[in-house]
């Protein structure tokens, strides 16, 4: 399995306070993405990075803002969250290329109130 | 916007049954189609990589093609057992200059019954 850990697991937070979810990969790959998965809607992705400092926005971003400072680590940060933002959240990483695959993380499930 | 739907949402197929999930997409302009399984309250595993250029791709009891043309891929499962039950999500990928951003179909819920 892909070195993918995400922390917490699980989270539940009020409404309005901010929320940061990590993930530390062991691979030395150059992409990280951050998607969500809810019921209806499947997986959709908020924001992607592909090198150090360097990320771009997906189809789900408004709300979330994302940091790389390191290769192995992507955080993905809710500044004042909402209940629409109750849902599991994956990470996932990837070398590139046509042939490669993504791998992704175990989720974090985070509930707002 | 590329569109990918898979049909059907569930299927529940008798133990040692050859069977078939699809999945469709909107935009043939496509740089790879993955599939993934994943299990109850897990992440996804990657079963299967097909680039734009090729027609298939086999694993074990697996074998994924593609049809770019008519924007469809089909996943063969031959002789099912009761451990391949799962969701399995087909994902389409743009290009890399995209970052190879994965667009997800909603998913088959397949149960094999022993």
């Amino acid at each position: 399995d892909a070195g993918i850990t995400q922390s917490p697991r699980h989270k539940v937070t009020e409404t309005g306070t901010p929320v940061t979810l990590r993930c530390h990969q062991t691979e030395n790959h150059r992409y990280m993405y951050w998607y969500r998965q809810d019921p209806g809607h499947g997986l959709r992705l908020i924001h992607y990075s592909y090198g150090v400092k360097d990320t771009d926005k997906g189809e789900v971003s408004d709300g979330y803002s994302v940091s790389r400072s390191k290769t192995e680590d992507f955080l993905l940060t809710l500044e004042s969250a909402t209940s629409s933002q109750t849902s599991v959240y994956f990470c996932a990483i990837s070398k590139g290329g046509v042939n490669q695959p993504q791998h992704f993380g175990d989720g974090t499930r985070l509930s707002i109130l | 916007k590329q569109e990918v739907t898979q049909i059907p949402a569930a299927l529940s197929v008798p133990e040692g049954e050859n069977l078939v999930l699809n999945c469709s997409f909107t935009d043939s302009a496509i740089y790879n189609l993955q599939w993934f399984r994943q299990d109850p309250g897990k992440g996804l595993t990657s079963l299967l990589l097909i680039q734009s250029s090729q027609r298939e791709q086999t694993s074990g009891r697996l074998n994924a093609s593609l049809d770019k043309s008519s924007g469809r891929s089909t996943l063969y499962i031959a002789a099912s057992q009761p451990g391949d039950s799962a969701t399995y999500l087909c994902a389409v990928a743009r290009g890399e200059t995209s970052g190879s951003r994965l667009t997800f179909g909603e998913g088959t819920q397949l149960t094999v019954n022993p």
